[in-house]
């Protein structure tokens, strides 16, 4: 059974759409996470999410917005996509902060 | 603000030799110091976790050392096999924050 799982792994849509990719992790984690992954395979935190607790990185766009059902998913949903949204995103879990931090295997974004 | 840094950017090298990647930090407040592995099109791999408290971790043929008062770590790898090519990221995890910051890895080839 995949830990992690996101879907979908590849997404390609036009500028100005709203999207989102789903994250579920079957590991009984209480802290879930998304990653940014750019052109030049820089890996950078965009949002983590600790029991029902958002702790937002401010150098993230508005226009992203996590969202959490339950303990087990944790959704991105992206509004007016543009152009510098193209990356890999990567959806990450841990039993509690600072414990090692299982990955899915990234959805791979395009922005046409 | 803490930036991580991995020398160096590639590496190539026959199968059987023993190599040693390097990772640097700015801010040695951090909670641990993970290494990860990626394959292309792949997640994350977590091979290591140092705590901020020790020195050294052993897996294998994979040994990382951790001397947070000069901000540095080295993953060494013994009797390199091709398999073991991959890109090699090291990340910290902040005290207090508990976020990952990223290096932009090494890009690792063994060579038959």
């Amino acid at each position: 059974d995949t830990a992690v799982s996101q879907t979908p792994k590849y997404l390609v849509t036009q500028m100005g759409n709203d999207k989102s990719i789903k994250c579920e992790q079957n590991l009984g984690h209480d802290t879930m996470y998304w990653y940014k992954q750019d052109s030049k395979k820089f890996l950078k935190i965009m949002f983590s999410y600790n029991n029902k607790e958002l702790i937002i990185n401010e150098t993230v766009p508005n226009r992203f917005s996590p969202k959490s059902p339950d303990k087990a998913h944790l959704n991105l949903h992206i509004n007016s996509l543009e152009l510098g949204d193209s990356a890999v995103y990567f959806c990450a879990s841990s039993q509690d902060n600072g414990q090692p931090q299982h990955f899915g295997d990234g959805t791979r974004l395009s922005i046409l | 603000k803490q930036e991580v840094t991995q020398i160096p950017a590639a590496l190539s090298v026959p199968e059987g030799e023993n190599l040693v990647l390097n990772c640097s930090f700015t801010d040695s407040a951090i909670y641990n110091l993970q290494w990860f592995r990626q394959d292309p099109g792949k997640g994350l791999t977590s091979l290591l976790l140092i705590q901020s408290s020790q020195r050294e971790q052993t897996s294998g043929r994979l040994n990382a050392s951790l001397d947070k008062s000069s901000g540095r770590s080295t993953l060494y790898i013994a009797a390199s096999q091709p398999g073991d090519s991959a890109t090699y990221l090291c990340a910290v995890t902040g005290a207090g924050s508990y976020q990952l910051t990223f290096g932009k890895g090494t890009k690792l080839s063994v060579i038959p």
